[in-house]
């Protein structure tokens, strides 16, 4: 029983490439999310998709975008990568509704620098 | 502005001791309130949740929370602390509407002391 995969879980980048990270789910979870963590500050939402082929803003979106068209894949992409993106981001799914309501299943997480 | 507060960033307990980890809340509308811990290298995994009804909840691992409108808290308890509960521990808070878009607090780090 996997639950949530996260690819790579490891990245040095340099400043100004991209890369793609992805998560997989196979919960036939509804919603996936994308968080990331800073010291000092929690986890942060990124952007977050409700459906195949819907995807949504969170609190820190800049920089990022996202793509939903496999229920149960969700990728983050960074197409020009800048230091203040170094961080640990965390991929994340839930059911859609009722008492399941945030409770979030997550990866292990993908350990990225640029430099 | 929606937000969580964990005042304190470490604490240390020694093992067999009691534990409280402060939460402090501002949210517009009803809160549904989580704690998550979090191990080193893993991901979150999910203590318990308060949605409604008793506001005292218990949670996996001996953990329980206890809501408190009036002081807009949801602090996590256990009774006896052991060596494996030394990992970082999260609040967040969310409301039905909101799905899986919960704000987190800043986290709470625990170590325990043989």
């Amino acid at each position: 029983n996997a639950g949530v995969t996260q690819t790579p879980k490891f990245r040095v980048l340099k400043t100004g490439q991209s890369m793609t990270l992805l998560c997989a789910q196979d919960m036939n979870h509804e919603y996936m999310y994308w968080y990331r963590q800073d010291p000092g500050m929690g986890l942060r939402l990124i952007h977050y998709s409700v459906g195949e082929g819907t995807t949504a803003k969170g609190e820190v979106p800049d920089g990022y975008n996202v793509s939903r068209l496999k229920k149960q894949n969700f990728l983050l992409g960074l197409e020009s990568a800048a230091p203040s993106q170094t961080s640990v981001y965390f991929c994340a799914s839930s059911y859609s509704s009722g008492r399941a309501t945030g409770e979030l299943f997550f990866g292990e997480g993908s350990r990225l620098t640029v430099l | 502005a929606q937000s969580v507060t964990q005042p304190d960033i470490h604490i240390t307990v020694s093992e067999g001791a009691s534990l409280e980890l402060r939460c402090n809340y501002s949210y517009g509308a009803t809160p549904y309130l989580f704690w998550y811990v979090q191990s080193p290298g893993q991901g979150l995994q999910l203590l318990l949740k308060y949605f409604s009804g008793d506001t005292l909840v218990q949670g996996i691992k001996g953990f329980e929370a206890e809501f408190k409108r009036s002081q807009s808290s949801f602090n996590l308890r256990k009774p006896s602390v052991h060596w494996s509960d030394a990992a970082e521990y999260f609040c967040a808070v969310g409301n039905y509407n909101q799905g899986g878009k919960l704000i987190f607090g800043q986290g709470t780090e625990l170590s325990v002391k043989p």
